[in-house]
């Protein structure tokens, strides 16, 4: 069955810039999508057709895309950025919705 | 303003049957497909399937087909998920989600979720 795949763990300092990256076979084809969760919370989308930001969500957060791997891109990273995140997006037909296995974002 | 409002936390035994629900407001029934992801305890998110009140089409996810249906309640603009008999890998969070009818993978609203444990 179609995955993507993200790396686990990213770590930065406050002020700097993390980007999170997802690879995909179907995502030259299909749109990504970005949801931010933190702990016993609901996912919240912040990104979505690869790089459009949903009314709300600041501007430090944005998305985009090369081939068959996207990067959401959190620029001057703040401590409350902390949470994980999940890429998203559909098989080759466009029938079958996919979810990364998520990247942990550590603000140190 | 839409809002997703989930059924409360459930305790059942292994063999038991459960429905769980996701209530929509603020919008009409046949503008979004419902998404459910579940969440195992410390794991990640995985879609389960969709389904469309506008005319009850499902699509699931090869994963959960046969685990699990999908319903909805038009006059209720309520969705459901039920299991007919549950094991104890069923425990998780399980989240609902709108997505609009053109990009049925844009999860933009979500329910509060609803905490199933199954243990004997």
């Amino acid at each position: 069955s179609y995955e993507l795949t993200q790396t686990p763990s990213v770590s930065v300092s406050p002020g700097q810039t993390a980007r999170i990256t997802c690879s995909g076979g179907a995502l030259a084809k299909q749109y990504a999508y970005w949801y931010q969760q933190k702990p016993d919370q609901a996912p919240v989308v912040m990104i979505y057709k690869d790089n459009e930001r949903p009314s709300g969500i600041p501007e430090r957060f944005s998305g985009s895309s090369s081939g068959t791997t996207v990067t959401l891109t959190i620029s001057g990273v703040q401590a409350e950025d902390e949470a994980d995140y999940y890429c998203q997006s559909a098989d080759s037909s466009g029938t079958s919705v996919v979810f990364g296995g998520g990247t942990k974002l550590t603000v140190l | 303003e839409v809002q997703l409002v989930q059924s409360g936390a459930e305790v059942k035994k292994p063999g038991e049957s459960l429905k769980i629900s996701c209530k929509g407001s603020g919008y009409s029934y046949n503008r979004y497909w419902i998404g459910w992801v579940r969440q195992m305890p410390g794991k990640g998110l995985e879609w389960m399937g969709s389904i469309y009140p506008g005319d009850s089409g499902t699509r699931y996810s090869p994963s959960f087909q046969g685990q699990v249906t999908l319903s909805v309640d038009k006059s209720s603009n309520t969705a459901h998920v039920q299991w007919n008999s549950l094991k104890a890998s069923d425990t998780a969070m399980y989240f609902c989600a709108t997505a609009p009818w053109e990009a049925p993978q844009y999860f933009h609203h979500w329910g509060q979720g609803t905490l199933v444990t199954v243990s004997s």
